[in-house]
């Protein structure tokens, strides 16, 4: 199953709502995951089952979709969800991720 | 809190094998699948191999299958990859992670710092 997220990369600003997509190459489901990565730093799980808020991740993230697209939605933005966003599948393995959404200022 | 603490990453040649330790504290380690996810430098995500909780289970990404070997050590908490014949394209930061269920759901709720494997001569 192949993961495609849009865009590789936007710019926004403190305050802005921003939107990132991912669309998997098959039906998944529900079986969709974000996690957010930090320069120099581990992934973190922070939307699993399309939906869900890991436990202490603010409620300014939020995720939707079904079947082949997704979203991650980021309202509100701060300074520290400057990072790179990672959709990933589990569905059936073989594992997958999409290639990342780079958040910049 | 859950710890995962990866180790054995180093500079080696193409051909050559490493192995990779992962370990683990803050939860029941032989409960939970775990797994081995890499990233090359500005690069994505790319899921390496899983192991059920108990070991008997595994399972790997077919750009590994047959040179990389995934075990664990459900006494002393450590995960291992045993890597062979190495290849340029297998340079990348090493992760090892934590799965919420025993037999592989795919879903990784921690994740350990990473470990650097660089193949080159």
């Amino acid at each position: 199953i192949q993961m495609t997220q849009s865009p590789s990369s936007l710019s926004a600003s403190i305050g802005d709502t921003v939107t990132i997509t991912c669309r998997a190459s098959q039906n998944i489901d529900s079986y969709l995951n974000w996690y957010q990565q930090k320069p120099e730093k581990a992934p973190q799980l922070l939307i699993f089952a399309t939906s869900n808020l890991q436990s202490g991740v603010p409620s300014r993230f939020s995720g939707s979709g079904s079947g082949t697209l997704f979203t991650l939605t980021i309202a509100s933005l701060q300074r520290e969800d400057f990072a790179t966003y990672f959709c990933q599948h589990s569905f059936l393995n073989p594992w997958t991720f999409g290639q990342g959404t780079k958040v910049e200022i | 809190d859950v710890q995962l603490l990866e180790s054995g990453g180093a500079l080696v040649h193409p051909g050559g094998s490493l192995r990779l330790s992962c370990a683990a504290s803050g939860f029941t380690f032989n409960n939970y699948a775990m797994t081995w996810v890499r990233q090359a430098r500005g690069a994505g995500l790319e899921w390496v191999a899983s192991m059920s909780g108990s070991g008997d289970k595994t399972y790997y990404g077919d750009s590994v299958r047959g040179r990389f070997t995934i075990s664990r050590d459900n006494v002393k908490n450590t995960l291992f990859l045993h890597m062979n014949n190495l290849r340029g394209e297998d340079t990348a930061i090493y992760f090892c992670a934590k799965d919420v269920d025993p037999d592989d759901y795919g879903l990784f709720d921690s994740w350990g710092q990473g470990t650097l494997v660089t193949v080159s001569s």
